[in-house]
């Protein structure tokens, strides 16, 4: 079975662009969830997708928006970059909503915003 | 919302080491991961262990609910255990989301 994937692995963008990066979970599972890692603050939840509806958000600005499609594939995009949103952007797949089971991640998109 | 505390934040072995890592949480858990951060940045799931205890390879976790922390055990390291392991947590009856610790940075020396 395939596992998660993320694309693109990486982006180079400058302040003020927006981005959308997509992940595909594994097949079968319909909940995709989100988060950010950096130095500072480490891993953080944006937001969780189950069956195309948003079932959870973390506490990010509403630049921070997603998407879930009826496959399943998920797109996260951030409007207006800035500087601090340079990250690794990771995606988890599960076959329940709400974090209850095993999350399975991608390899990521890393994400430098100039 | 619920804490997570790993420690230690950084360890040095020889290959051939045995190490413990340890996980803390406050509060009562539905869910408890732990997962090795590769050089490249993807998070591998190694356990799912809310409770109990399981074994994989060289691996092994114990989590004891009760008490509130869990254990990853790691034997006869190799260079290729490097890495930073994380401990996530999803908080029962809470924010159904994973709250992960800051990590535990493990380098394996020839």
């Amino acid at each position: 079975k395939a596992g998660v994937t993320q694309t693109p692995r990486y982006l180079i963008k400058t302040r003020g662009q927006q981005v959308t990066l997509s992940c595909s979970p594994i097949s079968g599972h319909r909940s995709v969830s989100w988060y950010q890692q950096t130095p500072g603050q480490g891993l953080q939840f944006l937001f969780e997708y189950f069956s195309e509806t948003q079932r959870n958000k973390g506490n990010f600005p509403g630049r921070f928006s997603g998407r879930q499609f009826s496959n399943s594939r998920s797109e996260m995009n951030v409007s207006t970059l800035e500087l601090g949103d340079s990250a690794l952007y990771l995606c988890a797949s599960s076959s329940s909503p709400g974090a209850t089971d095993t999350q399975y991640f991608g390899p990521g998109t890393r994400l430098t915003v100039l | 919302g619920i804490q997570v505390e790993q420690s230690p934040p950084d360890l040095i072995l020889q290959e051939g080491a045995n190490s413990t890592l340890r996980c803390n949480f406050s509060d009562s858990v539905n869910n408890l991961q732990w997962f090795h951060q590769n050089p490249w940045g993807q998070l591998i799931n190694l356990f799912y262990i809310p409770s109990g205890t399981k074994q994989n390879g060289r691996l092994s976790a114990t989590t004891v609910a009760t008490e509130r922390y869990s254990l990853l055990y790691i034997s006869s390291s190799q260079t290729t255990d490097s890495g930073v392991y994380f401990c996530a947590v999803d908080e029962r009856g809470g924010s159904e989301k994973l709250v992960f610790g800051k990590g535990t940075k493990l380098t394996v020396n020839p």
